[in-house]
């Protein structure tokens, strides 16, 4: 089980607004910088954001990204049928001295 | 261009041995960080362990402590994953990836490890 906690689905209609939240504890995500990956099917992962709310460049200003205290949020405006995949958030935990990923979040675009 | 290949995966019996490759490419490789996720079938993703550009620090997730290596050769641009005393539960598709300031920025395709008897 993992120590991030993400729901396990989420889903939206086209052009609504999703977010999806990833809660963790004083020494991942109190302390230290979030990381959002997509992973469509048979892919390997992409970031989506990175350092808590910055995009790489590619990724659509309709990301962003939120923290606050031991918790961060991914949001996805004028939600469309592409952004159906599965959405990771990751940290470095001070305390295990490693990567935590979340459980992953799997979005569905009615 | 970035490139990560994996090599080395395959079918072992519980409590068998197996040696990942990567082989990278299109970057300052003794420069980076480097790491290895995985991920079991139908499963999220674990991070495996990190090992920086010297190859003196090395991390490692508590479920492989002591049973499996992480090793790069900056010469050949390589990085390595020596696994020993496999399980069931490490059967997982093994990603090479680059660690750095945004965490993850550059994957490979996989390597896929099954154990199982």
């Amino acid at each position: 089980q993992s120590v991030l906690t993400q729901p396990p689905s989420a889903s939206g209609t086209p052009g609504q607004r999703v977010t999806i939240s990833c809660s963790g504890s004083s020494s991942n995500i109190g302390v230290t910088n979030v990381y959002w990956y997509r992973q469509l099917p048979g892919t390997a992962p992409k970031t989506v954001i990175y350092r808590n709310n910055q995009r790489p460049s590619g990724v659509p200003d309709r990301f962003s990204g939120s923290k606050s205290g031991t918790s961060a949020s991914l949001a996805i405006s004028g939600l469309r049928s592409e952004d159906e995949a599965d959405y990771y958030c990751a940290v470095w935990d001070v305390s295990l001295r490693g990567v935590l990923f979340g459980g992953g979040t799997k979005l569905t675009v009615l | 261009e970035v490139q990560l290949v994996e090599s080395g995966g395959g079918l072992v019996q519980p409590g068998g041995s197996l040696r990942l490759s990567c082989a990278a490419s299109g970057f300052t490789f003794s420069r980076s960080w480097m790491s290895w996720v995985r991920q079991a079938p139908g499963k999220g993703l674990e991070w495996v362990a990190n090992i920086k550009y010297d190859g003196i620090e090395k991390y490692y997730v508590a479920s492989v402590k002591g049973r499996f290596t992480i090793s790069r050769d900056n010469a050949k641009n390589s990085l390595y994953l020596q696994m020993n005393s496999l399980r069931a539960e490490d059967t997982a598709l093994y990603y090479c990836v680059r660690y750095g300031d945004v965490l993850f920025d550059a994957w490979g395709q996989g390597t896929l490890v099954t154990v199982s008897s």
